[in-house]
């Protein structure tokens, strides 16, 4: 069975920008959850998605956003770029049940310039 | 809101010893689950080891068993017979087992990390 894959795994973009990062959920699995994760701030919560539904979501601004598919893919983006964004964003994807294990994808490393 | 600590940021230890991560968590919730992740340089998290609060017994996953303090609050890896590929970032986490006004279990909360180096 195919695990997580986050494309792209690397992206560079210049302040102001946009960027849509996106994630394929093992077979099977329903929901999505997003982190980011920097040297300073560690492994924060972006939201999770289940069944083309945000169910949680993290303290971030609105500047960040998400969006799941019908086949549960999901895609992350992130309007008006600041440098502080640059950061590694793991998606991590499960069942969806209250016993499920989270199984992540290698991330997309995000540079802000 | 949950936290957890981990207050070693760093940690050695040569191949074939054991060694002992720390982590302490704060929750006011009784049902809950704690992870151990392990995040090589390849990036990507990798399970290591889960236990949920309600049972009593440590986890064991082979070389790997948690030393799970449920009224310390305190969740501590450890790590057998150590190999060179244990080298990586360990990363303690909670979960709520239930998320109040919804049915969200995807929410993650971190410490924030010890690096583990395996000496030769």
């Amino acid at each position: 069975k195919a695990g997580v894959t986050q494309t792209p795994r690397y992206l560079i973009k210049t302040r102001g920008q946009q960027v849509t990062l996106s994630c394929s959920p093992i077979s099977g699995h329903r929901s999505v959850s997003w982190y980011q994760q920097t040297p300073g701030q560690g492994l924060q919560f972006l939201f999770e998605y289940f069944s083309e539904t945000q169910r949680n979501k993290g303290n971030f601004p609105g500047r960040f956003s998400g969006r799941q598919f019908s086949n549960s893919r999901s895609e992350m983006n992130v309007s008006t770029l600041e440098l502080g964004d640059s950061a590694l964003y793991l998606c991590a994807s499960s069942l969806g049940d209250s016993k499920n294990i989270q199984y992540f994808g290698a991330g997309t490393r995000l540079s802000v310039l | 809101a949950q936290t957890v600590t981990q207050s070693q940021p760093e940690m050695s230890v040569q191949e074939a010893e054991t060694v002992t991560l720390s982590c302490t968590y704060d929750t006011s919730e009784s049902d809950y689950y704690l992870f151990w992740y392990k995040q090589p340089p390849s990036r990507q998290m990798i399970l290591v080891i889960r236990q949920e609060a309600y049972k009593q017994q440590n986890a064991t996953e082979n070389r790997f068993s948690v030393n799970f303090q449920k009224a310390a609050k305190s969740f501590s890896l450890k790590i057998s017979d150590s190999q060179l590929g244990d080298a990586a970032m360990y990363f303690c986490a909670y979960r709520s087992a239930r998320s109040a006004g919804g049915t969200s279990y995807g929410k993650l909360t971190f410490g924030q990390g010890t690096i583990l180096t395996v000496h030769p």
